[in-house]
């Protein structure tokens, strides 16, 4: 089973649609959780963090937090064709350093 | 500001050669990353330096040499690489935080052909 799992896609989504990413983990011990946004050729960049159960919310975006059944997920909200991107769910266990991605998701937001 | 800086953008390298890839950042984070990114795959962790000291090497073949100067330099240095190192090689940075909290920024990347 790999650490952090997340469906590569691609999603194909309208424009102004909720996206929904999902990423599964296997590691209890399992605290920080991110979100980076990579597009093509580009560096990941951290779109959103969460380290307790329940939503958090941050303009479009929303992260949602699911200790007991090891899921994180991120929802888009009004999808733009700028969204269309690969999600990575990252995932880090206790207080260490070491960060581990899923394989991402690419998502498409089609006008 | 929550830059970090790579150079080059673009490498290009024979399998003899000996190349360094640099990076360098300002927010007076504490820890600094490589990893290495393969196409369409997710990025692999390399090495972590904290305090200055190497704290996490995930068993990098020693033709891959870290080196951290100071606290805002961090460079990987490269000698007989082979075709398959080939790959988007990735500096990150992170506060240092207690707990868990931690927030790691990446810089925009080094490209690296190795023919």
């Amino acid at each position: 089973q790999k650490e952090v799992e997340q469906n590569s896609g691609p999603l194909s989504v309208p424009e102004g649609a909720i996206a929904s990413l999902n990423c599964t983990y296997s590691d209890r011990g399992s605290q920080s959780f991110f979100w980076y946004r990579q597009y093509s050729g580009k560096s990941p960049e951290l779109i959103m963090s969460i380290y307790s159960n329940g939503d958090k919310e941050d303009g479009r975006f929303t992260a949602q937090l699911n200790k007991a059944s090891q899921y994180v997920s991120l929802l888009i909200r009004d999808s733009q064709p700028s969204d269309s991107a690969t999600y990575l769910c990252a995932v880090k266990v206790g207080g260490g350093n070491k960060l581990t991605f899923g394989t991402g998701t690419q998502l498409k937001v089609e006008l | 500001d929550t830059e970090v800086t790579q150079t080059p953008k673009h490498l290009v390298m024979g399998m003899t050669n000996k190349k360094s890839l640099k990076c360098e950042q300002h927010m007076g984070h504490r820890a600094m990353y490589w990893y290495k990114q393969k196409a369409k795959k997710p990025p692999e962790l390399m090495f972590v330096y904290s305090y200055e000291k190497l704290s996490i090497n995930e068993s990098v073949p020693s033709r891959f040499s870290p080196e951290c100067p100071n606290s805002s330099l961090l460079n990987l240095h490269l000698h007989a690489l082979q075709p398959e190192d080939s790959a988007l090689y990735l500096c990150a940075s992170s506060q240092l935080e207690t707990g868990s909290n931690e927030k790691l920024f990446f810089g925009s990347g080094t490209q690296l052909s190795v023919l």
